[in-house]
């Protein structure tokens, strides 16, 4: 069974710009939750789609959104790109939104 | 309230020996607690997981414990070897529903390094 898939693994963006990165859950998962990971501020939850709604929302700013399609892949997008944003995107899945949670390998974004 | 504290930051073992790492909560409504370990170049891999109902759970070499009316929970590693160094972080996730809706809250992680 494929595990979670995260594309691109990679991304260099400046500032201002805007990106999106990609998810696709396990197969038969229908949850898809999004973490930030930094040095500074560890993992932290951003949301949570199930469905193609949001359940569940971090306390992070309107900059960063996300969606759900309806074979369950989801995007997180983040527009108006600032430095702080440097950081591994991890996604996770899971059947209906309970535990336990499995993680990709994560996008690691820099902005230049 | 809603925070994991995780410690230590750093640990050094001998191949051999046991790892202990530990993790305190506040927020009573946290009901699920698993173990994530992570690689450099890789998302955290769950390890293993306890529920409150019971107080201790082993699988393999690695064992949580877990002390309710203390609100802490550690972590085990029996006859740590190389191939356990990596960074190891606890977390918690309240009950099904609203707010819990695939939410873990992470601890900081430990950096364990197992010396041949």
């Amino acid at each position: 069974k494929a595990g979670v898939t995260q594309t691109p693994r990679y991304l260099i963006k400046t500032r201002g710009q805007q990106v999106t990165l990609s998810c696709s859950p396990i197969s038969g998962h229908r949850s898809v939750s999004w973490y930030q990971q930094t040095p500074g501020q560890g993992l932290q939850f951003l949301f949570e789609y199930f469905s193609e709604t949001q359940r569940n929302k971090g306390n992070f700013p309107g900059r960063f959104s996300g969606r759900q399609f309806s074979n369950s892949r989801s995007e997180m997008n983040v527009s108006t790109l600032e430095l702080g944003d440097s950081a591994l995107y991890l996604c996770a899945s899971s059947r209906d939104g309970s535990q336990p949670q499995h993680f990709g390998d994560g996008t690691r974004l820099s902005i230049l | 309230q809603q925070q994991v504290k995780q410690s230590p930051q750093s640990l050094i073992v001998q191949k051999g020996g046991i790892s202990i790492i530990n993790c305190a909560y506040e927020n009573t409504a946290f009901d699920y607690f698993p173990w994530y370990q992570q690689f450099p170049g890789k998302g955290p891999a769950l390890l293993i997981a306890i529920r409150p109902d019971v107080s201790e759970k082993k699988e393999g070499r690695f064992t949580i414990s877990f002390n309710k009316s203390a609100k802490q929970f550690s972590l085990h590693i029996m006859d740590s070897q190389p191939g356990d160094s990596a960074t190891y972080f606890c977390a918690a996730s309240p009950g099904a529903g609203g707010t819990s809706y695939g939410k873990l809250t992470f601890g900081q992680g430990t950096i364990l390094t197992v010396h041949p």
